[in-house]
């Protein structure tokens, strides 16, 4: 599997755009950028995925670098509810996989 | 609109009981996860299934088992309970390779104290 780099936290202000960023330099070509989130004492939720081209759906944007090593997740108008663990996984779309969490990014979003 | 259902939301286990924690999900999914998460050491996988009466072993599987009976219900045994299987229990379900398996849909938890 690709690794994945976050910063370890973040605050962005209630309202703002919430820009996480993920570095994934040893990606292959038929791997997936996705991104969860885990709110407190929940378990964790599927934002968003993306191969190649910028994904856009009613929770997120992603944001992948043309030369596909690194990605940023973009909450719109970020709310007090987004205040979460956001997790950036590489992967392929494959039978038998073992998806895997790393350490991600906490972000708080502040009034 | 809940589509993976963990049995138990909280358990209150002794050293050495057998201890069965269940999951259902509704979505037809060939896919089934089972993880646990502790602080600090973020969610490690225990056993998935990607069939019917099929297990693989994930990353932690010792005293740990897994049973696919059904398609939709995937149940972790553990056989002699722990204080070091104290954790958050967290089951997980996907479509197969090429249509989506690791867009996992996850269960509330079940929180299991072992004393």
């Amino acid at each position: 599997d690709a690794k994945t780099t976050q910063p370890p936290s973040m605050d962005c202000a209630e309202g703002r755009a919430a820009n996480l960023p993920c570095n994934h330099s040893t990606i292959s070509g038929n791997e997936y950028v996705y991104w969860y989130r885990q709110i407190h004492s929940q378990g964790p939720q599927y934002i968003i995925h993306g191969l190649k081209n910028n994904e856009t759906n009613e929770m997120a944007s992603l944001i992948i670098t043309e030369d596909r090593k690194s990605s940023t997740l973009i909450l719109p108008h970020a709310t007090l509810r987004d205040t979460a663990v956001y997790y950036c996984i590489v992967r392929v779309d494959a039978a038998g996989n073992k998806l895997t969490f790393g350490g991600g990014t906490r972000v708080l979003v502040k009034p | 609109d809940v589509k993976v259902t963990q049995s138990s939301r909280y358990l209150v286990k002794r050293t050495g009981e057998k201890v069965f924690l269940e999951c259902v999900q509704d979505m037809d999914h060939e896919n089934m996860f089972w993880y646990r998460q502790d602080p600090g050491l973020g969610l490690r996988l225990i056993y998935f299934s990607y069939d019917v009466k099929m297990k693989e072993k994930g990353d932690i599987p010792e005293g740990y088992s897994v049973s696919r009976e059904k398609k939709e219900r995937f149940s972790l045994i553990l056989e002699s309970a722990s204080t070091n299987q104290t954790s958050m229990y967290l089951c997980a379900s996907s479509l197969p390779g090429g249509s989506g398996a690791n867009v996992l849909t996850f269960g509330a938890g079940s929180r299991l104290t072992v004393l």
